[in-house]
């Protein structure tokens, strides 16, 4: 079993529809990472949390500590909203961090 | 202000070769990290580096290595090439290393290797 599991693997929408992609891991963390990977491979940070909720415009990510879980939400989705999103969990164990990431959700959005 | 720089953006090397990518962070930045990515396993840590010091160091083989310069900048080395190596190889800066305030990582566009 992967550390950070994400679903799904693959999601299509219309523009306009609310979205979920949902994150599961099962390592202890000090920040879990949203980011967002667009064809040719350039990568952005959308989030990084440790507690609660973040927003930024039509994101938004919260974390369940206890539960292990965190969730992206992109409202009002629009083609642009098209990517690849990552979750990726900061582990530290010890004196060594590691970064764990999961396969990915990829999010088509049709116009 | 600029953002960070990888080169070179694309090459091909043949199996048994060694390979060195370079990475310019942000300024300021004294933290960088390294990433690879294939279609098969995804994206893995490979090492960060902070203030010319190997910090952190995710699970590969030796023949991974890489150093940091008195200027933040970083450069990873690949010896003996295999062809399993073929990946897009990211590296990352920031303030500090993925958590705490300071920790947002920002991302290079990745050098493409191809070993044939």
């Amino acid at each position: 079993k992967n550390e950070v599991e994400q679903s799904p693997q693959n999601l299509t929408a219309q523009e306009g529809e609310f979205i979920t992609i949902n994150c599961s891991y099962s390592v202890g963390i000090s920040a879990l990472h949203w980011l967002q990977q667009h064809p040719g491979g350039g990568i952005v940070s959308l989030f990084m949390l440790s507690s609660g909720k973040k927003k930024h415009g039509r994101l938004i990510a919260t974390i369940n500590i206890q539960e292990k879980h965190s969730s992206l939400h992109i409202t009002a989705s629009h083609p642009r909203d098209s990517a690849v999103y990552i979750c990726a969990a900061m582990n530290y164990g010890g004196s060594q961090g590691n970064l764990i990431f999961g396969k990915g959700t990829k999010l088509s959005v049709k116009p | 202000k600029a953002g960070v720089t990888q080169t070179p953006r694309y090459l091909i090397k043949t199996r048994g070769q060694q390979v060195t990518l370079s990475c310019s962070p942000i300024s300021g930045h004294r933290s960088v990290s390294w990433y690879q990515q294939t279609p098969g396993q995804g994206l893995q840590f490979l090492f960060e580096y902070f203030s010319e010091t190997q910090r952190n160091k995710g699970n590969f083989p030796g023949r991974f290595s890489g150093r940091q310069f008195s200027n933040s900048r970083s450069e990873m080395n690949v010896s003996t090439l295999e062809l399993g190596d073929s990946a897009l190889y990211l590296c990352a800066s920031s303030l500090i290393w993925g958590q705490g305030a300071d920790g947002e990582l920002f991302f290079g566009e990745g050098s493409r290797l191809t070993a044939l």
